[in-house]
């Protein structure tokens, strides 16, 4: 089945540590994305990729980090600099680069804990 | 300032029944409107995409419509089933912004 994979479910690790998550998909989608989820907001946007080798800012870039060195994965890295970082991360794809008439497909996300 | 606005308080309905949910904006002018269905701890799944020329969208038992002079968009969900309990998020494409734009979810209970 093709899918997005996010992993680990859940990461829990010490303040001044950075991180990654993971995420990779078989779909063969051109573009991909990190989203941040908190209660009571909507979704975030971390940063974007629409081609391999390729990445922008989205809104709250600060203190993450990403690569798209393949097109099946964009891992994000947050590190130490990001000042709020205990959140549920979502990655998702996009059979093209942003384009509002292109669905978004979601893994099932990961939930960070910094304590 | 643009905002995205979607009921915070929990919907519950009876079984049967159709649920409405609402999404209003203000600021924007939404080329696409793209409705998800989001179930605890995991990732929205996509549901329906209206375009900004259309009024009205169906898919079995949901249906979107889009009113670009109310600046609104409401999801519909006929013949309501425990099953279909999640949060429902709704975003707006605008081209000016050139990225989604997500609402923060009202989340639907149907009650047995």
């Amino acid at each position: 089945d093709g899918g997005i994979t996010q992993s680990p479910k859940y990461l829990f690790r010490k303040e001044g540590q950075n991180v990654t998550l993971s995420c990779e998909q078989n779909l063969n989608h051109d573009a991909m994305y990190w989203y941040r989820q908190d209660p009571g907001q909507g979704l975030r946007l971390i940063y974007y990729s629409q081609i391999v080798n390729d990445f922008q800012k989205g809104d709250i870039a600060e203190g993450y980090s990403v690569s798209r060195e393949k097109k099946e994965s964009f891992p994000l890295t947050v590190t130490s600099a990001q000042k709020n970082p205990t959140a549920f991360y979502l990655c998702a794809s996009s059979i093209v680069g942003v384009d509002g008439n292109s669905p978004l497909h979601f893994g099932n996300g990961t939930r960070l804990t910094v304590t | 300032s643009q905002k995205i606005e979607q009921n915070s308080e929990a919907l519950n309905i009876q079984e049967g029944k159709t649920a409405t949910l609402t999404c209003n904006y203000t600021n924007y002018s939404p080329a696409y409107l793209q409705w998800y269905r989001q179930d605890p701890g995991r990732g929205p799944v996509f549901l329906l995409l209206i375009r900004e020329n259309e009024k009205e969208k169906r898919k079995e038992r949901l249906k979107v419509t889009f009113d670009t002079t109310l600046k609104q968009s409401l999801f519909h969900i006929t013949a309501s089933q425990p099953a279909d309990s999640a949060t429902y998020l709704c975003a707006l494409f605008s081209g000016g912004y050139n990225k989604l734009i997500f609402g923060a979810g009202t989340r639907l209970a149907v009650h047995p």
